[in-house]
């Protein structure tokens, strides 16, 4: 069973903090990718990476960056959380012309 | 660019009835792939279906059926007799061939009542 893991379902975080969120996926691919999910917005992409240690801007990058130094590993970092990065974040991975796979979600409050 | 329009934010019906989500997409691309997703309570996105561009004939999956059409640029999903269990938030999503980034709707709250 194919699977996409994020390292926390609920995460509360002081404004200022820096949060790391963390997704793993078994599935060997080479494409991963970071959303963020708001209320009649959808998804919207903000990094992804096509091979270790690579990194592309998605959509919505701006107070956000990522870390992949293995393949397996994709890292988002909120190197200063703000009350606007509230929100819902999923990771996903994406071999050849599959369909991509979602992880559990995290939902991230910052107080 | 590339754009999914879902101009129905919530929908509410009784069990058993049918119910159709709308998807509309835009793209200069002649290759792309769209895809719908469900996403229940729990919050995992879970695949339903993917659709290339040179594929125009309609799917179904026992109670799921889906009608792609290129001339519209619509990509609708129908849901027949529907179930408690499929109340969820339904996502339209769009991809070209290379990039595999996707380009999401806005989704649709599915809820249907006993």
């Amino acid at each position: 069973d194919v699977k996409v893991t994020q390292s926390s379902r609920y995460l509360v975080k002081r404004t200022g903090e820096k949060v790391f969120l963390e997704c793993v996926q078994d599935m060997d691919h080479e494409n991963m990718f970071w959303y963020r999910q708001d209320p009649g917005l959808g998804l919207r992409l903000i990094y992804f990476s096509y091979d270790v240690k690579m990194k592309e801007k998605g959509d919505i990058p701006e107070g956000y960056s990522v870390s992949r130094e293995k393949k397996e590993r994709f890292s988002l970092i909120l190197e200063s959380a703000s009350t606007n990065q509230t929100s819902m974040y999923l990771c996903a991975s994406v071999g050849g012309l599959t369909e991509a796979f979602f992880g559990q979600g995290t939902r991230l409050t910052v107080v | 660019a590339q754009k999914v329009t879902q101009a129905q934010t919530e929908i509410s019906v009784v069990e058993k009835e049918d119910v159709t989500l709308d998807c509309v997409y835009e793209t200069r691309d002649t290759t792309y792939y769209l895809f719908w997703y469900k996403q229940p309570p729990s919050g995992e996105l879970v695949f339903l279906i993917r659709r290339n561009s040179f594929d125009e004939q309609n799917e179904i999956s026992g109670r799921y059926s889906w009608n792609f059409q290129k001339s519209t640029s619509s990509f609708n999903f129908t849901i027949t007799a529907s179930q408690v269990v499929d109340s969820a938030v339904y996502f339209c999503a769009l991809t070209n061939q290379g990039a595999q980034k996707l380009v999401f709707g806005q989704g649709t709250r599915l809820t249907i009542n006993p």
